[in-house]
C-alpha cells in the first residue's frame, strides 16, 4: 500500500507565477489535509477536504490560495501570483473515513518544497 | 484559539542520558500526537494518545498524556545518536491538527 504521494517534491517559481501542488492520498483514504511549514517552524493547518467538499479552510489565506479534491484524481493546492513569503514546505496528509480503523491518524506525504525567486 | 507550546525548543543531550520534552495546550482536545521530523524530510508518526492517563512506549521513547493538566510528555531514555531529530507534538480538534513549535534534539556522543 503506497503512502501519501506528493508532487512535485521541489518547485521553483518566479514572483507572479502560479504554483500547483498535488497530493494523492493513501488508498482507501477519503480525507485530505494541507499544512504549511515555514523554515524552523512547526506545521500550520491550511485546509481540510473530503472528496468534492471543503470541510474547513480556516487556515487558508483569503487571497491567491485555493484547494480542491475532485471526485477523480489528486487533491490540488493552487497558489496564484506567488510571492517570496509563499516559500515553504507544503505537506499533505490523509486519513481514513470515520468508523474505520486508524481514523484518528493523519499520514503525511513527503512534502513539496516551494521556492519563490 | 487552540495554542500548543513545547519546551525546550532546543535540547543537546549526551548519549546515555535521560530527558523529557513537554507539550502544553490551551483547550480541551480529542487526541494528541507526537511526530518526528528529520531535516528535509516528512513527519513520522510516533504516538497517538487518546485518553487521560494514556502511556505509550516504543523503544527508548515513552509518551504520556494528562488531559486535566493539558500536558503531554515525551520521555527519552538512554539517548542514542539515532534519536537526533526535531520532535513535534500536535493536538487535534475537529479533525485539524495544531502543532507545537518543535524541539530540536541533538544527541552528542
Amino acid at each position: 500500500n503506497a503512502g501519501v504521494m506528493q508532487n512535485p517534491r521541489h518547485l521553483v517559481r518566479r514572483r507572479g507565477q502560479e504554483a500547483r501542488l498535488r497530493c494523492s492520498p493513501m488508498k482507501g483514504h477519503s480525507h485530505v489535509y494541507w499544512y504549511r511549514q515555514l523554515p524552523e517552524e512547526g506545521l500550520k493547518f491550511m485546509v481540510y477536504l473530503q472528496k468534492e467538499n471543503i470541510i474547513d479552510e480556516s487556515g487558508m489565506p483569503k487571497e491567491r490560495f485555493s484547494a480542491e479534491f475532485p471526485k477523480e484524481g489528486p487533491s490540488i493546492l493552487r497558489i496564484q501570483q506567488v510571492v517570496r513569503g509563499d516559500s515553504a514546505a507544503y505537506f499533505c496528509a490523509s486519513s481514513p473515513p470515520p468508523g474505520l480503523a486508524g481514523r484518528h491518524e493523519q499520514f503525511f506525504g513527503p512534502g513539496t518544497r516551494l521556492t519563490v525567486l | 484559539e487552540l495554542k500548543v507550546e513545547q519546551n525546550p525548543l532546543f535540547l543537546s543531550m549526551q548519549e546515555g542520558k535521560n530527558y523529557t520534552i513537554y507539550c502544553n495546550y490551551s483547550t480541551t482536545s480529542d487526541r494528541l500526537y507526537w511526530y518526528r521530523q528529520d531535516p528535509g524530510k516528512s513527519l513520522e508518526s510516533l504516538f497517538v494518545l487518546l485518553s487521560n492517563g494514556a502511556v505509550k512506549q516504543e523503544g527508548r521513547l515513552m509518551a504520556s498524556l494528562d488531559t486535566k493538566a493539558r500536558l503531554s510528555t515525551l520521555h527519552i531514555t538512554a539517548a542514542v545518536h539515532d534519536l537526533s531529530a526535531t520532535y513535534f507534538c500536535a493536538v487535534a480538534r475537529n479533525e485539524k491538527l495544531t502543532f507545537g513549535t518543535g524541539t530540536r534534539l541533538t544527541i552528542i556522543p
